[in-house]
């Protein structure tokens, strides 16, 4: 079945830096990539996603990188602000009617340093 | 607005115990999820379900059990609790083609 493994598992910038997570997955058959963050003591929302006919998707200071050849996607947080800590899950999804059937990661723990 | 709930948010629980554990969305979506989260694991796909009368068992199922009678709830039951059940619940739902809202999650202890 499909795997998707997550690093770094905890990661710690300065406020205003940047911040990178890196994703890769086993099943090429993968075609639908959310990201989503999940705050202490809440559920998990998404953030943005992406789909394997686009490379890179941006939403403001949040950006996905998507290479399907060697199965690993990334996401970009630029000018990072302390609202911006959380855990962070990255998923794949090969859904046979639709995108829902995911297989998260282990998550990214990022920590923002005012 | 529309919304997912849970219930309840923290539940302790002894071993051998059923446990029911409620999920409730007004988005009117067809598609309905489980996941347990763990240190190191992630999210892991319990139950799922499509449409009511329909569920499936994800990765992790043993033990856990769903029902679905209508469109805006999909109850979690622990027929026996086993202490290697207790952990964080996450209930989602979704309508095709885009990203699953999450509700708060339940933290569920076995004694």
């Amino acid at each position: 079945g499909e795997n998707v493994e997550q690093h770094p598992s905890t990661l710690s910038v300065q406020e205003g830096d940047s911040a990178v997570i890196k994703c890769t997955y086993s099943d090429s058959a993968s075609n639908y990539f959310p990201w989503y963050k999940q705050e202490l003591g809440k559920g998990s929302q998404l953030i943005i996603d992406i789909r394997s006919n686009v490379g890179e998707k941006k939403d403001q200071r949040i950006a996905v990188t998507l290479n399907k050849t060697a199965k690993h996607f990334s996401l970009h947080i630029t000018e990072t602000q302390p609202e911006d800590s959380a855990v962070y899950f990255c998923a794949a999804s090969k859904g046979k009617t639709s995108y829902d059937k995911v297989i998260f990661g282990p998550g990214t723990s990022l920590s923002v340093i005012p | 607005d529309a919304e997912i709930t849970q219930s309840p948010r923290h539940k302790i629980t002894e071993t051998g115990r059923q446990v029911t554990l409620a999920c409730h969305q007004t988005w009117n979506h067809n598609n309905m999820f489980w996941y347990r989260q763990d240190l190191g694991h992630g999210l892991r796909l319990i139950h799922y379900s499509y449409g009511v009368q329909d569920t499936n068992k994800g990765e992790v199922s043993d033990g856990y059990s769903v029902s679905r009678s209508n469109t805006e709830d999909l109850p979690l039951t622990l027929e026996s609790a086993a202490s290697s059940q207790t952990s964080v619940y996450f209930c989602a739902s979704s309508e095709g083609g885009v990203g699953q809202y999450f509700g708060p999650g339940t933290r569920l202890t076995v004694l």
